[in-house]
């Protein structure tokens, strides 16, 4: 399968502070989604973004498709933001391949 | 709002058990998933299927089976638990084959002693 990898694997920023995470992926892929994992276990999509960049409030994504990329940005972090940020992509087959996330701690 | 509803948020079983996972959605979903998080390792799909009776393995299907009886449900089974197999198990279902909307439920924490 396809393999995706994030970066950093931990981040703690104080509250306010503005982030990027990272993914990068092995081959073309139909599509990409970032997905936010709260404390509770519960996985929320962010994005489908295969392409192009696309913004939600605070939370933003890029995906460059042609050099294997896409990054997610959150601006004014909050506390609520903690938890795990998967990124996720499909190939031919259409299943979702998952990176091995990126742990984010928000502190007050 | 799209529901995927997992029976057990915590399970703790013995070696040699056999166990049934179960998930049920409620919007009519063709496509429904397994996959099982670990740390470091992010999420691995066990099983996956995309109709009523129909079941294709994932990338680590070796100990699990599924059932699809019914549209809405698929049930994960750990034929006989080991104690690898204590993993938190996600299911997941999208509504058609190049969907990009997933529905992920809570999870099942589950301990194999």
């Amino acid at each position: 399968g396809i393999q995706v990898e994030q970066s950093p694997p931990d981040l703690i920023l104080q509250e306010g502070a503005n982030s990027t995470l990272r993914c990068n992926f092995s081959d073309s892929v139909n599509n990409l989604q970032w997905f936010h994992q709260n404390p509770w276990g519960q996985l929320i999509n962010l994005f489908y973004i295969p392409s192009g960049t696309k913004q939600n409030g605070r939370l933003s994504a890029t995906t460059v498709a042609t050099e294997r990329y896409s990054l997610l940005y959150i601006s004014s972090s909050q506390t609520t933001d903690s938890g795990v940020y998967f990124c996720a992509v499909t190939g031919e087959a259409n299943n979702l391949f998952f990176g091995t996330g990126t742990r984010l701690t928000v502190i007050p | 709002d799209v529901k995927v509803t997992q029976s057990s948020r915590y399970l703790v079983k013995r070696t040699g058990e056999k166990v049934f996972l179960e998930c049920v959605q409620d919007m009519d979903h063709e496509n429904m998933f397994w996959y099982r998080q670990d740390p470091g390792l992010g999420l691995r799909l066990i099983y996956f299927s995309y109709d009523v009776k129909m079941k294709e393995k994932g990338d680590i299907p070796e100990g699990y089976s599924v059932s699809r009886e019914k549209k809405e449900r698929f049930s994960l089974i750990l034929e006989s638990a080991s104690t690898n197999q204590t993993s938190m198990y996600l299911c997941a279902s999208s509504l058609q084959r190049r969907s990009r909307g997933y529905t992920f439920g809570s999870g099942t924490r589950l301990t194999v002693v």
